[in-house]
C-alpha cells in the first residue's frame, strides 16, 4: 500500500513568487488536508478537499488556493508569497473526512 | 475558542524511565483526540484515536488515555528510538486543531 507522497521534498522561493505543491493520496482515500508546520510548532490547518470539493478553511488568506483531482490527488497554491510563509507545507488523506488522517513527509519551502 | 495545550514542552527522560505526556483540550463537538509521533524532518506519524471518555489504547509502550477534558499518553520503559515530538490533536468539523507538542528525549 503506497502511503501519502509530496513533492517537492524542497523548494526555494523569492518574495512575490508563485508556488505550487503537489500530493498524491494513500490508496482509497478520498480526502485530503493541508496543513502549515512553522518550526516548532504544530501544524495549522489551511484547507480540506473531499472528493473534489473543498470541505472547510483554516484562517489563511485567498492567495492560499488548492486543488483535488479526479484520482484523488491534490495540490496547494500560493500567490504573492511572503516570508512569513517559510514552513513545512504538509499533505494528509483519509479514507472519509472524520477519519484518522495520514501524512505525508511534506514540502519544506523556504522564502528569500 | 477550541484549543489544545500539550505539557510539558520537553521531556528528558533515561531509558527505562517511565512518564506521561498530557493534553489538555476545549473543543466543542468533539469527534475525535488524535495521537502522532513526528520525528525530524518527517510528516507526523499516527498512533491513535480515541473517542470517548474513558477509553484506552495501547501500542508497544505506548498507552493512550482519555477524560472529558484531556487525553495522557503513557510511556512504559522508553528506549532511545522513543525519542520524538509527540503531538495530539483534536478533530472538529474535519480539521484537526494540533497542540504544539512535547519533544522527547530518551537517552541510554
Amino acid at each position: 500500500e503506497t502511503g501519502v507522497t509530496q513533492s517537492p521534498t524542497h523548494l526555494i522561493k523569492t518574495r512575490g513568487q508563485q508556488v505550487t505543491l503537489r500530493c498524491s493520496s494513500q490508496s482509497g482515500h478520498n480526502t485530503v488536508s493541508w496543513y502549515q508546520q512553522a518550526l516548532g510548532q504544530g501544524p495549522q490547518f489551511i484547507f480540506q478537499y473531499y472528493r473534489e470539493e473543498e470541505n472547510g478553511r483554516g484562517n489563511f488568506p485567498p492567495r492560499f488556493s488548492g486543488l483535488q483531482f479526479p484520482n484523488y490527488s491534490s495540490e496547494l497554491n500560493v500567490n504573492a508569497l511572503e516570508l512569513d510563509d517559510s514552513a513545512l507545507y504538509l499533505c494528509a488523506s483519509s479514507w472519509d473526512r472524520d477519519q484518522p488522517q495520514h501524512f505525508g513527509d511534506g514540502t519544506r519551502l523556504s522564502i528569500l | 475558542e477550541d484549543q489544545v495545550t500539550q505539557s510539558p514542552e520537553a521531556l528528558r527522560l533515561q531509558e527505562g524511565e517511565s512518564s506521561s505526556l498530557n493534553c489538555s483540550y476545549t473543543v466543542s463537538g468533539l469527534r475525535g483526540l488524535f495521537w502522532y509521533r513526528q520525528d525530524p524532518g518527517k510528516g507526523p506519524e499516527f498512533l491513535f484515536t480515541l473517542y470517548s471518555a474513558g477509553e484506552e489504547k495501547e501500542k508497544e509502550r505506548l498507552k493512550a488515555t482519555l477524560t472529558k477534558k484531556e487525553s495522557f499518553l503513557h510511556i512504559t520503559a522508553p528506549k532511545p528510538e522513543d525519542s520524538a515530538t509527540y503531538l495530539c490533536a483534536v478533530q472538529h468539523t474535519g480539521k484537526l486543531i494540533f497542540g504544539q507538542g512535547t519533544t522527547l528525549q530518551v537517552k541510554p
